[in-house]
């Protein structure tokens, strides 16, 4: 079975700073994909970013931004000018893609709270 | 275009009762998953089905029966409902592939009393 491990249970950041959320994950696989989801208060689970394993060029999604190192399984989650409504559960999330289904396997999650 | 849909939002059950969570989707995904949320823990697979006919057993599916006779319905079915299957149940969907994302329901919050 995938791990995926979150070592930030809560983090806090002041309103328009930078934070970055870790996320390491255990895999044999040479292909792959990476997520993160973010749950605000709503509860509602929101695609945040996605990485496939096979391109090394970082994704970025307007504020968001992902550090992947392949190598050292690490996938950490870079939220530039932070804002009020990034407060939430960020969980990061691993995917095997195979025959028959595309299972996510999550970490425990990173609560984030943005300071006014 | 309402995504994915879960009913009910919130279910109060004794030990031993039995109920069904219904998850819908207008996406006309192929794949359907159902995920259960602790405190604590990240999203645990319970059963997964990748079309209509076919269900698949996920991480923690003991207790969870489950059913897909319409490709845009799932269902998540507790016979015997335990102290144990209190929590968050999400459904998700996603087009067959693999660069699918899984678009997820609102939950339903639920407590075995």
């Amino acid at each position: 079975a995938q791990t995926v491990t979150q070592s930030q249970p809560e983090m806090s950041v002041q309103e328009a700073e930078t934070v970055t959320l870790s996320c390491t994950y255990d895999t044999s696989e040479s292909n792959y994909y990476l997520f993160w989801y973010k749950q605000p208060p709503s509860r509602q689970m929101i695609l945040v970013i996605r990485q496939e394993a096979y391109k090394q060029q970082n994704a970025t999604e307007n504020r968001f931004s992902v550090n992947f190192q392949k190598a050292a399984k690490s996938f950490s989650l870079k939220i530039s000018d932070s804002q009020l409504g990034d407060t939430a559960m960020y969980f990061c999330a691993f995917m095997k893609p195979q025959t028959g289904a595309n299972n996510l396997f999550f970490g425990t999650g990173t609560r984030l709270t943005v300071i006014p | 275009n309402a995504g994915v849909t879960q009913t009910p939002k919130f279910r109060v059950l004794k030990t031993g009762q039995s109920m069904t969570l219904l998850c819908a989707q207008d996406m006309n995904h192929e794949y359907m998953y159902w995920y259960r949320q602790d405190p604590g823990m990240g999203l645990r697979l319970i059963h997964y089905s990748v079309g209509e006919g076919t269900t698949a057993k996920g991480e923690v599916p003991d207790g969870y029966n489950v059913s897909r006779l319409k490709k845009q319905n799932f269902l998540l079915g507790l016979e015997s409902a335990a102290p144990s299957q209190t929590s968050v149940y999400f459904c998700a969907s996603s087009y067959r592939g693999v660069t699918n994302t899984q678009y997820f329901g609102p939950g339903t919050r639920l407590t075995v009393l």
